[in-house]
């Protein structure tokens, strides 16, 4: 099984600021990375596919890079709405997801 | 639009099984797949399987080979999960998500949940 490492597991931030979230897979995975974002009792909503695609309506300020193994999600202006959690997955192998940042103010 | 609505939450004893749908709408149900998600009380997401909406591939993680199954009915554009011999830590919120219909890939569009408490 190919294990998903999230880091940090929280980060606290303030509206405007950039952030910037880490995944990191145990084995190659080439660009068959998702990030998704959730809030308490929701669904997780999808992001980011083929590790730099925007899903539809999704905004500019959220981008993904990164590729193998070494994934990078990034909030270029963090909005209130932002505040969430927010999960990697990776569908090389099947799937597996990390396990999640937790981003707050 | 794409929708995936799910059944109601169910409260099950130790032992039991339970067996939840996902009803699809606004796409052709057997172009895709489903896959199944779980999320425990104040925990991450945990992919549970996956199979073809023609039923004629499914994939179970590891950890639930033997317990769960997963089925569709094309009639009704809607997906099951079944899972058996229930435990206190199935308690979960357990999710619905289209997928592809050859393989696994990211989830596009997700059902609002279906809360299972596993409880004596």
């Amino acid at each position: 099984e190919i294990v998903m490492t999230q880091s940090p597991g929280t980060l606290s931030v303030s509206p405007g600021e950039r952030v910037t979230l880490s995944c990191r897979a145990s084995q190659r995975v080439s660009s068959d990375l998702a990030w998704y974002q959730q809030k308490p009792g929701q669904a997780p909503r999808l992001l980011i596919y083929g590790a730099s695609t925007r899903a539809t309506g999704i905004p500019a300020r959220f981008r993904g890079s990164g590729s193998e193994t070494e994934f990078t999600l990034t909030i270029s202006s963090l909005q209130s709405e932002d505040f969430a959690f927010y999960y990697c997955q990776q569908y090389y192998s099947w799937v597996t997801f990390g396990g999640g940042t937790k981003v707050e103010i | 639009q794409v929708q995936l609505f799910q059944s109601g939450a169910e409260l099950r004893k130790p032992g039991a099984s339970v067996k939840v749908s996902c009803r699809a709408s606004g796409y052709t149900f057997t172009n895709f797949g489903v896959s199944w998600v779980r999320q425990a009380p104040g925990r991450g997401l945990e992919w549970m399987g996956w199979n073809s909406a023609d039923n004629y591939n499914t994939r179970y993680a590891e950890k639930f080979e033997g317990r769960l199954s997963l089925t569709t009915d094309s009639s009704t554009s809607t997906a099951y999960m079944e899972l058996r011999s229930l435990r206190s830590d199935d308690t979960a919120l357990y999710f619905c998500a289209r997928d592809r219909a050859s393989r696994v890939d990211y989830l596009d569009y997700w059902g609002q949940g279906t809360l299972v408490t596993v409880s004596s």
